[in-house]
């Protein structure tokens, strides 16, 4: 089993949808958890960390589940801006923190 | 303004070179990383420093090289020893322990001819 898991996708949406991604990750003492951001051919950047009680920024919202060991990302209305790659970021005690392979989102008109 | 610089965005090299990829941070962080992402993939981890002089082997160090003189700089060698070299190179820093937030430089883009 992979350290992090994703669905690489991609997930065709229009825009107004909701989507949900999940993130699963192997190691159940892992403290830390985020999802970033990045777009074509650019750097990864920060969307939002993952809080155990989960929590909420504008328009997405993540959540962790320790007892299946996996974070969600969900992002209402969509926006044609939200066409990105989304990555799944986890502590996983080894060394630094270890990325997924992302999950592809691409909002449609 | 506070951020990390990577330079230069494109670099080209003829096989059997050497060469140096330049990463600075002026966000006072203690933490810096070097990843490398190939098309379609996540991001791999070659080296990390916690400290000035201090660095160690990431997941795929083989063929690379760094040093940490400096808090603000870690930069990167590849060198003829790495075997596909031809790949989007990223730094990142974070404030302190290694699983705090990371951010990230814009990445120098590698292509072997």
């Amino acid at each position: 089993r992979k350290e992090v898991e994703q669905d690489p996708g991609p997930f065709n949406v229009p825009e107004g949808a909701t989507v949900a991604f999940n993130c699963t990750y192997s190691n159940s003492a892992s403290q830390s958890f985020f999802w970033y951001r990045q777009d074509c051919r650019k750097e990864p950047k920060l969307l939002m960390s993952v809080y155990s009680s989960g929590n909420e920024d504008g328009r997405f919202t993540a959540q962790l589940n320790r007892a299946s060991q996996y974070i969600s990302l969900l992002i209402r209305d969509s926006k044609l801006s939200d066409s990105a790659t989304y990555l799944c970021v986890v502590d996983t005690g080894r060394r630094a923190l270890t990325f997924g392979s992302g999950t592809r989102l691409q909002v449609q008109p | 303004d506070g951020g990390i610089t990577q330079s230069p965005k494109y670099l080209f090299r003829k096989e059997g070179q050497n060469v140096t990829l330049s990463c600075e941070q002026n966000l006072n962080h203690d933490a810096m990383y070097w990843y490398r992402q190939d098309p379609g993939q996540g991001l791999r981890l070659i080296y990390y420093s916690q400290i000035v002089n201090d660095f160690q082997k990431g997941d795929i160090a083989e063929g690379y090289s760094v040093s940490r003189e400096k808090k603000e700089s870690f930069p990167l060698t590849v060198t003829s020893a790495q075997k596909n070299p031809t790949a989007f190179y990223l730094c990142a820093s974070s404030l302190g322990v290694l699983t705090d937030t990371q951010y990230f430089g814009p990445g120098t883009r590698l292509t072997v001819l």
